[in-house]
């Protein structure tokens, strides 16, 4: 069963240009989240697409955007980048059957590292 | 708010020398508490989810239990393949995918 697949891997941008993450999530689940990785604030949350609707949103500035297509598999694009973007950004799926089925278990993806010069 | 301390921030051990680490956690409705290993250069793994106060789940030589306020992963004689960062994370209810992480624990186990 192949396992939640993020390209590129690694990258590096420019302060002011603009990045786009690929998530391709594992066959069957419908929920797509994505997270921010950094040294100094952890994983924080991003934000999460289930059937191509942005269900939840984290606390993050507009420039940080995403879609999910209708096959389940994610995008999330950065515009105008900043020196405090640089972080490894994780994408996470899930099958999300929904709350009477228990809690909802996300799997991750190996990350996409950004370096913004 | 909801919120997740982890501690402590780094430990030390060495192989066979048996320790836990602590997850203090405020949610308003858990729907699962959750522990991640992660490993260098790669994404968080599932190790454990808990539901409910009293729940303990075992792994080989993880043990992960909770109770009402706080969260241990006991780990038992040790290895060095076991030195990682672990991760702990609440899910409330109607959040879907959102999970609140803790900073993490940096466990490194020395033969």
């Amino acid at each position: 069963k192949a396992g939640v697949t993020q390209t590129p891997r690694y990258l590096i941008k420019t302060r002011g240009q603009q990045v786009t993450l690929s998530c391709s999530p594992i066959s069957g689940h419908r929920s797509v989240s994505w997270y921010q990785q950094t040294p100094g604030q952890g994983l924080q949350f991003l934000f999460e697409y289930f059937s191509e609707t942005q269900r939840n949103k984290g606390n993050f500035p507009g420039r940080f955007s995403g879609r999910q297509f209708s096959n389940s598999r994610s995008e999330m694009n950065v515009s105008t980048l900043e020196l405090g973007d640089s972080a490894l950004y994780l994408c996470a799926s899930s099958l999300d059957a929904g709350p009477s089925s228990g809690a909802n278990v996300l799997t991750f993806g190996a990350g996409s590292r950004l370096t913004v010069l | 708010e909801d919120q997740v301390t982890q501690s402590p921030e780094a430990l030390r051990l060495q192989e066979g020398e048996s320790s836990s680490l602590n997850c203090s956690y405020t949610v308003s409705g858990l729907r699962g508490l959750f522990w991640y290993r992660q490993d260098p250069g790669k994404g968080p793994e599932f190790l454990f989810t808990l539901y409910s106060a009293g729940e303990e789940k075992e792994k080989e030589r993880l043990k992960a239990t909770l109770t009402k306020k706080e969260s241990f992963l006991h780990i038992t004689a040790p290895k060095p393949e076991d030195s990682a960062t672990y991760l702990c994370a609440v899910q409330g209810y109607n959040q879907g995918g959102k999970l609140i992480f803790g900073q993490g624990t940096e466990l490194s186990v020395k033969p």
